[in-house]
């Protein structure tokens, strides 16, 4: 498809488990953001990727979130022992090359339940 | 660190009516700034920027945006709003040409009867 797309749209687990959320950005795009929506807030920085190498981390909750773009195309999060307060809707965006003035294209996102 | 806030929950408004949806921010530097827009079950939409030149932006769908630095603003505007642009909407800010970390409000909702 033409827009980002993330999979899976929703993912129920329980407490304790781990999960992978991926993300395939638009072609070409070089710049690729995760981001975190909690129930009536704003998008919640992660991660941040130029390529293969992850530039900006520092909104990376804690050391049970990880992200891998390892081809510098399709990235996943990856979540270990998830939390019921890791419930959110997770959202991937690209952009094509240095992100800083240009607009960022969102996928529709991947909403995590955790029981 | 840079902050965004939209200090309304939700606008209402009859269509045909203007539409102004409020956002001030804080950077140390100078502010690069955006308004997206989520529709129920799609993703976010980019609508307008302003990084610099003009004051007043204009975007998608008609709507337009005005940068005022005094007040550290950045309102969304639409002259007649319809029934399709109820929707949720996000300001963001980067702190300047080196900041990749685009910050968003807690997003307003916008509702326009017929």
């Amino acid at each position: 498809g033409a827009g980002v797309s993330q999979t899976p749209s929703n993912k129920v687990t329980e407490k304790g488990k781990y999960v992978e959320l991926r993300c395939d950005p638009i072609s070409g795009h070089t710049a690729l953001y995760w981001y975190r929506q909690s129930l009536g807030q704003g998008p919640e920085f992660l991660i941040y990727f130029q390529g293969t190498g992850a530039a900006d981390d520092s909104g990376l909750p804690n050391d049970r979130f990880f992200a891998v773009r390892p081809e510098g195309s399709v990235s996943t999060l990856k979540i270990q022992r998830t939390e019921r307060g890791d419930s959110a809707v997770y959202l991937c965006a690209s952009s094509l090359g240095h992100a800083n003035t240009g607009e960022l294209f969102f996928g529709e996102g991947s909403r995590l339940t955790v029981l | 660190a840079q902050s965004v806030a939209q200090p309304e929950d939700q606008v209402n408004v009859a269509e045909g009516n203007p539409l102004t949806v409020k956002c001030t921010y804080s950077v140390s530097g100078n502010p690069y700034l955006f308004w997206y827009v989520q529709y129920p079950n799609r993703g976010l939409q980019f609508l307008l920027k302003y990084i610099t030149g003009d004051n007043l932006v204009k975007g998608s769908y008609g709507f337009e945006a005005e940068f005022n630095k005094s007040q550290t603003s950045f309102h969304l505007k639409k002259p007649s709003a319809l029934v399709s642009d109820s929707a949720l909407y996000f300001c963001a800010v980067r702190d300047g040409p080196n900041d990749y970390k685009l910050s968003f409000g807690a997003g307003t909702t916008v509702t326009v009867r017929a």
